[in-house]
């Protein structure tokens, strides 16, 4: 298996702009997770998704951001608009299971300007 | 309220001996399970290690091991003959059903091997 796929892995754009990141998740699996990593917070659950599913989004920090996840295999994250305190690295995750172990993808570096 | 506490920003080790990564938590829970993974310096992260709540044994993968002591409430990780490549940030989660079984991450801890 290819493992979580994130893309684009580098995002830099400008204040004000919409950003949309993307996830797929591992086949098979039937959660899928955003988290935010920053310096300043750590490692945090924006949102998961069960079966397609949103279950959680008492993460969300503010209603510029949404995910959405239309099919098993996909799953989004926008923001918009994009602020220069969103900068982070934000990873996708996927379990089989709510109790099993969480594989990340790659994560996606933004930079708001 | 649950969370996850390490307590050492930094380790050092030198290469080919034994680290124990400490790793505390809080839940009224009875189930949960808790995790470990290895995020490098590229970024990614690994997953290592799982200890579920009612597992009578320390889970044990490779050169990873978790000592889990629950009434402690602690879930250190040890990694046996580091080598420079185990050199990376580690942390600890736990996921409880309490708060939607969403999994909560301490703040890291990161390990320096030494030649």
């Amino acid at each position: 298996d290819a493992g979580v796929i994130q893309s684009p892995r580098h995002e830099v754009t400008e204040m004000g702009q919409e950003v949309t990141l993307r996830c797929k998740p591992i086949s098979g699996h039937d959660y899928l997770f955003w988290y935010r990593q920053t310096m300043m917070r750590g490692l945090e659950l924006l949102i998961y998704f069960n079966n397609n599913v949103p279950i959680d989004d008492s993460g969300m920090p503010e209603d510029r951001f949404s995910a959405k996840m239309p099919n098993a295999s996909f799953s989004t994250l926008k923001i918009q608009p994009s602020e220069p305190r969103d900068s982070a690295v934000y990873f996708c995750a996927s379990s089989l299971g709510w109790g099993d172990e969480q594989y990340f993808g790659p994560g996606t570096r933004l930079t708001v300007t | 309220a649950q969370k996850i506490t390490q307590t050492q920003p930094g380790m050092f080790v030198q290469e080919k001996e034994a680290v124990t990564l400490d790793c505390t938590y809080d839940t009224s829970d009875q189930s949960y399970g808790l995790f470990w993974y290895k995020q490098p310096s590229s970024g990614e992260m690994i997953f290592l290690i799982y200890q579920g709540s009612y597992d009578e044994q320390n889970a044990t993968e490779g050169r990873y091991s978790l000592n889990f002591q629950k009434a402690r409430k602690s879930a250190n990780l040890v990694i046996s003959a580091s080598q420079l490549g185990d050199s990376a940030m580690y942390f600890c989660a736990m996921r409880a059903s309490t708060g939607g079984f969403k999994t909560i991450f301490g703040a890291g801890t990161r390990l320096f091997v030494k030649a």
